[in-house]
């Protein structure tokens, strides 16, 4: 079946250690995305790529860090400048960039401080 | 940023209709509204999208009124299962960003 898939589900974090959230799509999409979601929020975006090669910072990029080499793979960096990390991550992808696309979303990655 | 405001919460006994209304003041002409729904510990999950007057789906309807300034998630019959946060959306012109606010909690009672 198509979709999105992150991993791992559940992961922790030293302080001082960048951590890396894998996000991997077989739905043949341009456009993928990273949020963010604290409890009881909405949620916030952190990067978004339009197209491989290309990443644009969303609303709340401090911290982070995206790569997209290939097509398929979007993963999130969160570095030990994030103050803040402990949050549910979820990917998301869309045929294109357009905002009008629907977005198909991961199942999350929750993200802990130990 | 474009901004919406929908009901924090929401009840329902099972088998009811439900409606969910969500403004949107600051809508533009080439925006389109979107809801998502979303279970615990889940990513959002896509319900239905449109632009003016009515859509329907096999899992919900949507209605625009002619001003564009609100819209209606109606959800017919709820079951114990439509227990979920529903977000409504739509994007600033020329965006490619889509902003999420908190959601209605939406909770069926037996």
């Amino acid at each position: 079946d198509g979709g999105i898939t992150q991993s791992p589900k559940y992961l922790f974090r030293k302080e001082g250690q960048n951590v890396t959230l894998s996000c991997e799509q077989n739905l043949n999409h341009d456009a993928m995305y990273w949020y963010r979601q604290d409890p009881g929020q909405g949620l916030r975006l952190i990067y978004y790529s339009q197209i491989v090669n290309d990443f644009q910072k969303g609303d709340i990029a401090e911290g982070y860090s995206v790569s997209r080499e290939k097509k398929e793979s979007f993963p999130l960096t969160v570095t030990s400048a994030q103050k803040n990390p402990t949050a549910f991550y979820l990917c998301a992808s869309s045929v294109t960039g357009a905002s009008n696309q629907p977005q198909h979303f991961g199942d999350g990655t929750r993200l802990s401080i130990l | 940023l474009a901004k919406t405001t929908q009901p924090i919460s929401m009840d329902s006994y099972e088998g009811q209709e439900v409606n969910i209304t969500c403004s949107h003041n600051n809508i533009a002409t080439n925006d389109y509204i979107t809801w998502y729904q979303q279970f615990p510990s889940q990513g959002p999950r896509f319900i239905i999208q449109g632009y003016k007057t009515k859509v329907t789906n096999e899992v919900a309807s949507l209605f625009i009124p002619a001003d564009r300034k609100s819209s209606t998630l109606s959800l017919p019959r709820v079951s114990l299962s439509d227990t979920a946060v529903y977000y409504c959306l739509f994007s600033g012109a020329g965006s490619y960003q889509l902003t999420f606010g908190k959601g209605t909690k939406l909770s069926v009672i037996p």
